[in-house]
């Protein structure tokens, strides 16, 4: 799987869109991008996940740059409940249902 | 519908001892995998079950053995317990086919002493 490149940290003012980068330089074309964050001591928690078009669900947008090299998860209005690390996962086929996690972003959003 | 479930929440253990942890998958999915986050880092893959068989497997020694179930559920089993074992050991389920998204259990904590 292609390794990811996270900022180890970041700061949120409550209500203001957080934006978390995620650099994937050595992904391949058929490997999906997966955003998952984990709040203290709680398991993981799926966001989202995109092959190469811009993504929206309920709890995020995430948009991968057209050479895929890179994506962006965006909390469009970022609560105290969205403190969490943030972990951006690269996976393919070839290696089936493995998640690699780095050490991701914790985020901190701030009143 | 109950997500994926862990027992026991907290465990410890004594060095040179072996423990057993368990895992209920989401209804209606039938692959597990187990994942191993020490103090501070990102989980690390142990190894996945499907259809009762060890189908991945991560850098992790012998003494991390696992079982699957008919019903799907699963036992992680470590044994000859080192204090480096001590970590907060999760169970994730997910379907075999189509682009699987993971769906993790809250964890169980394990302390080696």
């Amino acid at each position: 799987d292609a390794k990811t490149t996270q900022p180890p940290s970041m700061d949120c003012a409550e209500g203001r869109a957080a934006n978390l980068p995620c650099n994937h330089s050595t992904i391949s074309g058929n490997e999906y991008v997966y955003w998952y964050r984990q709040i203290h001591s709680q398991g993981p928690q799926y966001i989202i996940h995109g092959l190469k078009n811009n993504e929206t669900n309920e709890m995020a947008s995430l948009i991968i740059t057209e050479d895929r090299k890179s994506s962006t998860l965006i909390l469009p209005h970022a609560t105290l409940r969205d403190t969490a690390v943030y972990y951006c996962i690269v996976r393919g086929p070839h290696n089936f249902n493995k998640f690699y996690f780095g050490s991701g972003t914790k985020l901190n959003v701030k009143p | 519908d109950a997500g994926v479930t862990q027992s026991p929440t907290h465990l410890i253990k004594t060095r040179g001892q072996q423990v057993t942890l368990r895992c209920s998958p989401k209804s209606g999915h039938d692959t597990v995998s187990w994942y191993q986050q020490a103090l501070g880092q990102g989980p690390q893959f142990i190894f996945q079950y499907y259809e009762e068989e060890e189908r991945q497997r991560g850098n992790f020694p012998d003494r991390f053995s696992g079982h699957q179930f008919p019903n799907y559920s699963s036992e992680l089993n470590v044994n000859a317990l080192l204090l480096g074992d001590s970590a907060l050991y999760l169970c994730a389920s997910s379907f075999e086919t189509g682009r699987n998204e993971q769906y993790f259990g809250p964890g169980t904590r394990l302390t080696v002493t």
